[in-house]
């Protein structure tokens, strides 16, 4: 079974200030993270992943993620974020074991204020 | 090119009723999964289709039902429907080279009175 835990409900931060979302996942096997951001009334769309390779991954709007495998952790982060970048964040986990099942956290919600 | 396209994207329905819901995976996905995402909280996962066949099944009774078509395409159903099946459905669509990666579409928005 695999499980994610988003450690925080609601961040507030002001604008132009960094963040970091914490996203902590449970797996007996190997697996797959990523970051999915939805805007409201809005599906789900891709942020970033880690599959392999550097721990440290790239994705759009600025953002990127650090996978600690024995910290079992995969926080999001932002050295300075806009008024846009308010909404909803998933942290999911996918394992080949548990083919075609993708587990979400509960989300975060990111709100930036001028 | 077109994404994941769902239909309808609000409807309202009394307890006991059925509904069908539609996604239309994007270009090039032969793998369509359905989730269940309520008020604030995470996307739940009902089930997986590929070739026509149901391959993964999450934690949902059986009035949670599904279909895939030779185009892809797929249906939710859903039956007796109880006001606690109010929720946002989402269609979330892959390739099966790579189903880790999904592509989800704007969701169809269910209230049960």
């Amino acid at each position: 079974a695999q499980s994610v835990t988003q450690l925080d409900s609601q961040v507030p931060v002001f604008e132009e200030a960094p963040v970091e979302l914490r996203c902590n996942y449970s797996s007996s096997v190997s697996v797959y993270l990523f970051w999915y951001v939805q805007y409201p009334n809005q599906g789900l769309q891709l942020l970033l992943k880690y599959l392999s390779g550097s721990t440290l991954v790239k994705g759009i709007n600025g953002f990127e993620a650090e996978f600690n495998k024995s910290q079992t952790s995969f926080h999001l982060r932002k050295p300075s974020v806009h008024i846009s970048d308010t909404a909803e964040y998933f942290c999911a986990v996918f394992s080949n074991t548990n083919a075609g099942k993708s587990t979400f956290g509960d989300g975060t919600t990111l709100t930036v204020k001028p | 090119d077109a994404g994941v396209t769902q239909s309808p994207t609000h409807l309202i329905k009394t307890r006991g009723q059925q509904v069908t819901l539609r996604c239309s995976p994007k270009s090039g996905h032969d793998t369509v999964s359905w989730y269940q995402q309520a008020l604030g909280q995470g996307p739940q996962f009902i089930f997986q289709y590929y070739e026509e066949e149901e391959r993964q099944r999450g934690n949902f009774p059986d009035r949670f039902s599904g279909h895939q078509f030779p185009n892809y395409s797929s249906e939710l159903n859903v039956n007796a429907l109880l006001l606690g099946d109010s929720a946002l459905y989402l269609c979330a669509s892959s390739p099966v080279s790579g189903a880790n990666v999904l592509t989800f579409g704007a969701g169809s928005r269910l209230t049960v009175l």
